[in-house]
């Protein structure tokens, strides 16, 4: 799985825009970048996941660059639940070489939000 | 959907017991399940990768003798911390992926707070 950094922390107000920013510069053709959030005391949940084109879902909107080394997570009106650690994981789909393999947590980012 | 479900939620142990954790998705088949492990203000590490109907995949660092891991249906795995000691406290937690979805989402359970006195 290519490398992924992260800041360790950001505060966001409530009500606004959480931009939560990821770099993988070493992200290879057929892989993908997943994001998912830590709420403290409980077991991760999945956001969002993309190739090359932006996508949206109910929780969150996920923004790549051109060149795919960089990407952002967007919630767009952030609450006070949406204060966890969020982490960007990027790797290979199933099926496609990269095989039903465990995550690779790094640090991630804590979120704040503040109210 | 994609419901994961872990029991017990917390789990107090004298030192040398054992303790089983079940994992079972829900609402989905899953071939492959993993197990994790989480000591506080760290990341999730994994433990190994859970196959249904094989063994168990570890990983290094992880005594397989001290972490039993059965995956004897498409919905269960479980994990067995055998003769528990106090270093072995932690927060355990599974997830699961669906089989023929090729996606490679992970979805996770609450999680196991498991305290060796």
């Amino acid at each position: 799985d290519a490398k992924t950094t992260q800041p360790p922390s950001m505060d966001c107000a409530e009500g606004r825009a959480a931009n939560l920013p990821c770099n993988h510069s070493t992200i290879s053709g057929n892989e993908y970048v997943y994001w998912y959030r830590q709420i403290h005391s409980q077991g991760p949940q999945y956001i969002i996941h993309g190739l090359k084109n932006n996508e949206t879902n109910e929780m969150a909107s996920l923004i790549i660059t051109e060149d795919r080394k960089s990407s952002t997570l967007i919630l767009p009106h952030a609450t006070l639940r949406d204060t966890a650690v969020y982490y960007c994981i990027v790797r290979a789909p199933m099926y496609s070489g990269g095989g039903a393999d465990g995550l690779t947590f790094g640090k991630g980012t804590h979120l704040i939000i503040q109210p | 959907g994609a419901v994961v479900s872990q029991h017990p939620s917390r789990v107090i142990c004298k030192s040398g017991t054992s303790v089983k954790i079940e994992c079972r998705s829900l609402d989905f088949q899953a071939t492959t399940m993993f197990w994790y492990r989480q000591f506080p203000k760290q990341s999730l590490m994994l433990m190994a990768t859970s196959n249904e109907g094989s063994k168990a995949t570890y990983e290094q660092g992880v005594e397989k003798d001290k972490f039993l891991i059965n995956h004897a249906s498409l919905t269960l795995s479980t994990l067995t911390v055998t003769s528990a000691h106090p270093e072995d406290s932690s927060f355990y937690i599974c997830s699961a992926t669906p089989t023929f979805i090729a996606k490679n989402i992970q979805y996770f359970g609450a999680g196991t707070r498991l305290s060796v006195l």
